[in-house]
């Protein structure tokens, strides 16, 4: 099993470009989310996904859009890059949000917007 | 809404003990879970309470105390490899009824010879 990967782990926009950060599990997890990390600041969670054809905000969902039409994928849109979002971004999966256990991470995307 | 609270920065020498206490104010709590994360890689994780008391893995022991709101990842025989951020979690449930996951600042530690 390759586990949670991500594309691009390091990517350079420019001011109002969008891009999309891709995410693929293949442990056939429900529960996906996406977290961003800045210093002094934790992981603060985007998005999120209980499975296919359902999402939800998380704590700072403004500048991104999320979609699942598979259990495997969890893309990230960021709609109009700005330099507030210049981050590391993990996305992470879990079997089901019930088991409350253990999220698989990946290994990151290092965005930086000029 | 949720909030966390733990130390920035921990320093503990080799060999020794070192306890990262952690606080959380929630509602419709779960459980509470640790995350080791090495500078430049991914969160990886430790262990998971729901339930009070001590669970113990190897070196590392996570404790929780619903009535306080309170828990503690204990490190035992403190290693170089370590040296590295720790972060609590709470899984609580939100008002739409899904659950979620909301991390701490995490607590840096240093472990020095």
């Amino acid at each position: 099993n390759a586990g949670v990967t991500q594309t691009p782990k390091f990517q350079v926009l420019k001011t109002g470009q969008s891009m999309t950060l891709q995410c693929a599990q293949d442990m056939n997890h429900e529960y996906m989310s996406w977290y961003r990390q800045d210093p002094g600041m934790g992981l603060r969670l985007i998005h999120y996904s209980v499975g296919a054809g359902i999402t939800d905000q998380g704590e700072v969902p403004n500048g991104y859009n999320v979609s699942r039409s598979t259990t495997e994928d969890f893309p990230l849109r960021l709609l109009s890059a700005a330099p507030s979002q210049t981050s590391v971004y993990f996305c992470a999966s879990s079997y089901s949000p019930g088991q409350g256990v253990e999220q698989y991470f990946g290994p990151g995307t290092r965005l930086t917007v000029t | 809404g949720q909030s966390l609270e733990q130390p920035s920065e921990v320093t503990a020498v080799e060999g020794a003990i070192v306890q990262i206490n952690c606080t959380y104010q929630t509602s419709g709590f779960y459980g509470l879970s640790w995350y080791q994360q090495h500078d430049g890689g991914a969160p990886t994780f430790l262990s998971y309470n729901a339930l009070d008391g001590l669970e113990e893995t190897g070196r590392f022991s996570s404790f929780l105390s619903r009535s306080d709101s309170y828990g503690y990842l204990l490190l035992q025989e403190l290693q170089m490899k370590d040296s590295a951020s720790y972060f609590c979690a709470v899984r609580d449930r939100r008002s739409g009824g899904y659950q979620k996951v909301t991390f701490g600042i995490g607590t840096k530690l240093q472990v020095i010879p």
